[in-house]
């Protein structure tokens, strides 16, 4: 069935730092992507996405980029900021059963840890 | 704040008791979602109702049920509880089945003792 698998952390980086957390996926069909983010004690928060192969999805200087060759979506920052601390989940739109359910799966989640 | 409004925010209860936990979607939103968020399992899809019918089921236990009203919230039943039903219970919206930007609401963080 169709699975997500990203980096384990947690990941500890200093303000200002590049980051990337690489994610891959497995899936039936042509499912979208998203990245998800979850703060202390929050719920979860849609970053950004992307619907088809090539897209970029961006918001708050978070990129990644659907690449459907290598099955991933890995999402990368080029200067991260203490108030970026937070999980973050990837996730892919299940269309498995055939039909447009939309159900999500998701990766374990990697923490983010920003010192400043 | 996504919208989505989750009740109560943290519930505690014994093994073998049941518990109801409500979700209220966004404005307009007829999609509803249940996932589960334990440290084991990660986050697993439970259940999907859309405007009031049962769409789709994930790893939803046979002593779990939801159902969705007329006015579109929707509550999720936990009965016979067990110790490792401990997690954080997440309900999401979206627009219509299929919409697949999900907006969450804060979760209830259930725990059994």
């Amino acid at each position: 069935g169709n699975s997500v698998t990203q980096m384990e952390g947690p990941v500890t980086l200093s303000e200002e730092a590049f980051l990337t957390i690489n994610c891959t996926y497995t899936a039936t069909g042509y499912p979208s992507l998203f990245w998800y983010v979850q703060y202390p004690g929050e719920g979860l928060q849609l970053l950004l996405k992307a619907t088809k192969a090539d897209d970029k999805g961006s918001n708050k200087g978070f990129e990644a980029t659907y690449r459907k060759e290598t099955t991933s979506f890995h999402l990368e920052k080029g200067s991260v900021q203490v108030s970026d601390s937070a999980v973050y989940f990837c996730a892919l739109s299940d269309r498995s059963g055939g039909g447009s359910q939309g159900n999500l799966i998701f990766g374990k989640g990697t923490k983010l840890s920003v010192k400043p | 704040d996504s919208g989505v409004t989750q009740t109560p925010k943290h519930l505690i209860t014994a093994t073998g008791q049941r518990v109801t936990l409500r979700c209220s979607p966004r404005s307009g939103d007829l999609s509803v979602y249940w996932y589960q968020q334990s440290l084991d399992q990660g986050l697993q899809f439970l259940i999907q109702y859309y405007n009031g019918e049962e769409r789709a089921k994930g790893n939803i236990l046979e002593r779990f049920s939801a159902q969705q009203f007329p006015d579109l919230h929707s509550e999720l039943n936990l009965s016979s509880l067990e110790l490792g039903d401990s997690a954080l219970y997440f309900c999401a919206s979206s627009v219509e089945v299929g919409q697949e930007t999900q907006y969450f609401g804060p979760g209830t963080r259930l725990l059994v003792l």
